[in-house]
C-alpha cells in the first residue's frame, strides 16, 4: 500500500517563529489532508489539498503532486497551534476506501 | 463544522464486557470509516462501509463487528472487551470528492 513519512517527528518552537512540516507518499494520490490533533484528541481538518496551494489565516499548505510531497507552513505560531500534525493521503488504487496516516509531527509552542 | 458525533466520549470498561460506541452523522455522506490510535501514535482503519448494508474490514486486525443499517448511523461493537482493545477510537465519513471529517472519538480503557 502507499506509505507517507512526516518531518520531523518533534518541533519545539516559541511562540511567534514560523514552520514547515513536510509529508513525503509513495504513490500518486487523490486525497491529501493535513489535520491538527489537539490535546483532547479531536482530529480537525486544516485542508483538503491533493494538488496546489490553499491558506487559511496563518496556515498555509502546498501539495506537489507530480514530485508527491506536501507542506504545511504554520506562521507565528502560538501556543494553541501546539499539537500533533497529521498528513493523511488516499491512493488512486484504494480510492473512497481509506485514508493512511502518517506517523505525524508533535509540535510544541512555548510561550 | 462537526456534524458528526460520537458517543460515549469516554469509557471505562471491565474485561468481558460487551460495548457499542455509537457514531451518527447528519451530513448524508455515503461513506463511513472506523480508526483505531493508540495515544500519541498514527491512525490505522479497522472498518469501512459505503452505505447502507455495505461493510469491510480494514487494515488492521479487529475483533470488533459494524453494522450499517441506516446511512446516518455506524455503530461499533466489541463482544467481549479485553485490555488489548484499551485505545482511542475515531469514527469518519466522506462523501463523494470532498475530504474526511471526524468525530471527537471514544477513549475506551478496559480494565
Amino acid at each position: 500500500g502507499i506509505q507517507v513519512e512526516q518531518s520531523p517527528p518533534d518541533l519545539i518552537l516559541q511562540e511567534g517563529a514560523n514552520s514547515t512540516l513536510r509529508c513525503n507518499f509513495s504513490d500518486s494520490v487523490n486525497n491529501l489532508q493535513w489535520f491538527h490533533q489537539n490535546p483532547w484528541g479531536q482530529l480537525i481538518n486544516l485542508f483538503y489539498i491533493p494538488s496546489g496551494t490553499k491558506q487559511n489565516g496563518r496556515l498555509s499548505a502546498t501539495t506537489v503532486a507530480t514530485e508527491r510531497y506536501s507542506l504545511l507552513y504554520i506562521s507565528s505560531s502560538q501556543t494553541t497551534d501546539s499539537g500533533v500534525y497529521f498528513c493523511a493521503v488516499e491512493g488512486w488504487e484504494t480510492s473512497g476506501s481509506r485514508l493512511t496516516f502518517g506517523e505525524g509531527t508533535q509540535l510544541t509552542v512555548n510561550p | 463544522e462537526a456534524d458528526i458525533y460520537q458517543t460515549p466520549r469516554y469509557l471505562v470498561i471491565g474485561t468481558g464486557k460487551k460495548i457499542t460506541l455509537e457514531c451518527s452523522q447528519t451530513m448524508g455522506h455515503d461513506k463511513m470509516y472506523w480508526y483505531q490510535q493508540d495515544p500519541g501514535m498514527e491512525l490505522h482503519l479497522i472498518h469501512y462501509s459505503y452505505g447502507v448494508n455495505s461493510t469491510e474490514k480494514g487494515d488492521l486486525s479487529s475483533e470488533s463487528t459494524v453494522s450499517r443499517i441506516r446511512t446516518e448511523h455506524f455503530p461499533l461493537t466489541l463482544e467481549s472487551a479485553r485490555p488489548s482493545h484499551t485505545s482511542q477510537y475515531l469514527c469518519a465519513s466522506r462523501r463523494g470528492a470532498y475530504g474526511y471529517t471526524f468525530g471527537s472519538g471514544t477513549r475506551l480503557t478496559v480494565v
